[in-house]
């Protein structure tokens, strides 16, 4: 089955620097590519997701980047605030799996951000 | 009911007894979905629905037993609880025409 590994666990930056959180994944079928928030005590919220056809998609401050050869994706927060810190994972989706075009996800481990004022 | 919910929010359960854990969602959404969240190792899946009538196993479905009776309802059953299934449960669903996965409020889920 897929196995994501997310990297780093722990993020500590200042206000207004960039954060990048990196991911890879092992099945080559994997498709489609969603980032997701949680905030302390909070459910997930998905915060931008990108599909295997495209390289890279932004929205506003937030961008996703893919490499399907190197199987490796990455989300990148430039102008970081303080409200961006929470626990952000990573995920892929095999279409292949549960017999349906929808597929199942797999998530990485998740990224602690801190963002200090 | 907006959206997805969970219920109970808390419970602290006694090792061997059995448990069901809630969820509903009015998004019509076909999919459903169970996880559990565990420090350091993210959310990983234990069962899932396609749609009603059927469910598949995820990643971890040892110990845990699901049914869709219909589209709205997704019950996780702990026939027999264990102290390794401590931890946060999340139910979730999505549509088949979107990617997008939408959590319930979660599950803590402490056995004793």
């Amino acid at each position: 089955g897929e196995n994501v590994e997310q990297h780093p666990s722990t993020l500590s930056v200042q206000e207004g620097d960039s954060a990048v959180i990196k991911c890879t994944y092992s099945d080559s079928a994997s498709n489609y590519f969603p980032w997701y928030k949680q905030e302390l005590g909070k459910r997930p919220q998905l915060i931008i997701d990108i599909r295997s056809n495209v390289g890279e998609k932004k929205d506003q401050r937030i961008a996703v980047t893919l490499n399907k050869t190197a199987k490796h994706f990455s989300l990148h927060i430039t102008e970081t605030q303080p409200e961006d810190s929470a626990v952000y994972f990573c995920a892929a989706r095999d279409p292949r799996a549960g017999g349906t075009s929808y597929g199942k996800l797999t998530f990485g481990q998740g990224t602690i951000l801190t963002v200090h004022p | 009911i907006a959206g997805i919910t969970q219920a109970p929010t808390s419970q602290i359960l006694a090792a061997g007894r059995r448990m069901t854990l809630r969820c509903t969602q009015d998004m019509r959404h076909n999919a459903m979905y169970w996880y559990r969240q565990d420090l350091g190792l993210g959310l990983r899946l234990i069962h899932y629905s396609n749609t009603a009538g059927t469910t598949g196993k995820g990643e971890v479905p040892d110990g845990y037993s699901v049914s869709r009776a219909n589209t709205d309802d997704f019950p996780l059953t702990l026939a027999s609880a264990v102290p390794s299934q401590t931890s946060v449960y999340f139910c979730a669903s999505s549509h088949r025409d979107s990617n997008e996965q939408f959590f319930g409020p979660g599950t803590r889920l402490t056995v004793l």
